[in-house]
């Protein structure tokens, strides 16, 4: 299985600032990388797949890249919104597989 | 409206098993993969597995495998997940998700398994 080491665990930002949440894959996924979203006691929402395209009605504030087998999730102006738990998935080999997750808070 | 809604959940048994279904709406059914997803207390997410769209293709996470099985009925818009010797470690929120392009772009609410005596 394709391991996906996802860092920090957790993190705490403030308001307006850039924030950086990192996927490094086990072995090369390509560009099958989606980032998800979930808000506390909500679904998890998609946010970018293909590691770098936005999903519907996403706030262009977020953005994917990807270098190697390395890939980030960047939040160009921490909004009240945005404070919740953020996924990796990799879609290039079943079974697919999450990282574990960075739960994002206020400072 | 996309809608996901799962039902089924609640407590059972130890070594008991454990229906869960998912009804669609607002998409053609027919034409997606369906997947689900579970969650345990305070955790990540976990892929459990998949099903193609006329149920010839069924993908589970190797872990689980012996013990659920995913089907779906198409003429009810319905998808299931069925579970077998449950234990602790199946505590959970379940959820389903509609599989888009390899992602999944919809969740249902999730429904909560509390596998207890």
């Amino acid at each position: 299985d394709i391991q996906m080491t996802q860092s920090p665990a957790s993190l705490s930002a403030s308001l307006e600032e850039i924030v950086t949440i990192t996927c490094q894959a086990s072995q090369d996924i390509g560009n099958w990388l989606a980032w998800y979203q979930q808000k506390p006691g909500k679904s998890p929402q998609l946010l970018i797949y293909d590691a770098t395209s936005l999903a519907d009605g996403v706030p262009s504030r977020f953005s994917g890249s990807r270098s190697g087998t390395q890939y980030s999730l960047k939040i160009s102006r921490l909004q009240v919104e945005d404070i919740g738990s953020y996924y990796c998935q990799q879609a290039h080999s079943n079974p697919w597989t999450f990282g574990g997750g960075t739960k994002l808070e206020l400072k | 409206e996309v809608k996901l809604v799962e039902s089924g959940g609640g407590l059972v048994q130890p070594g008991r098993s454990l229906k869960l279904s998912c009804a669609a709406s607002g998409f053609n059914f027919n034409d997606y993969w369906m997947g689900w997803v579970r969650q345990a207390p305070g955790k990540g997410l976990e892929w459990i597995g998949e099903i193609n769209k006329d149920s010839s293709t069924i993908n589970y996470t190797p872990s689980l495998k012996d013990k659920f099985t995913i089907s779906r009925d198409n003429a009810q818009n319905t998808l299931y997940l069925q579970m077998s010797k449950l234990g602790s470690e199946d505590t959970a929120i379940y959820y389903c998700a509609r599989d888009w392009e390899l992602y999944f772009d919809y969740w249902g609410q999730g429904v909560m398994v509390t596998v207890s005596s």
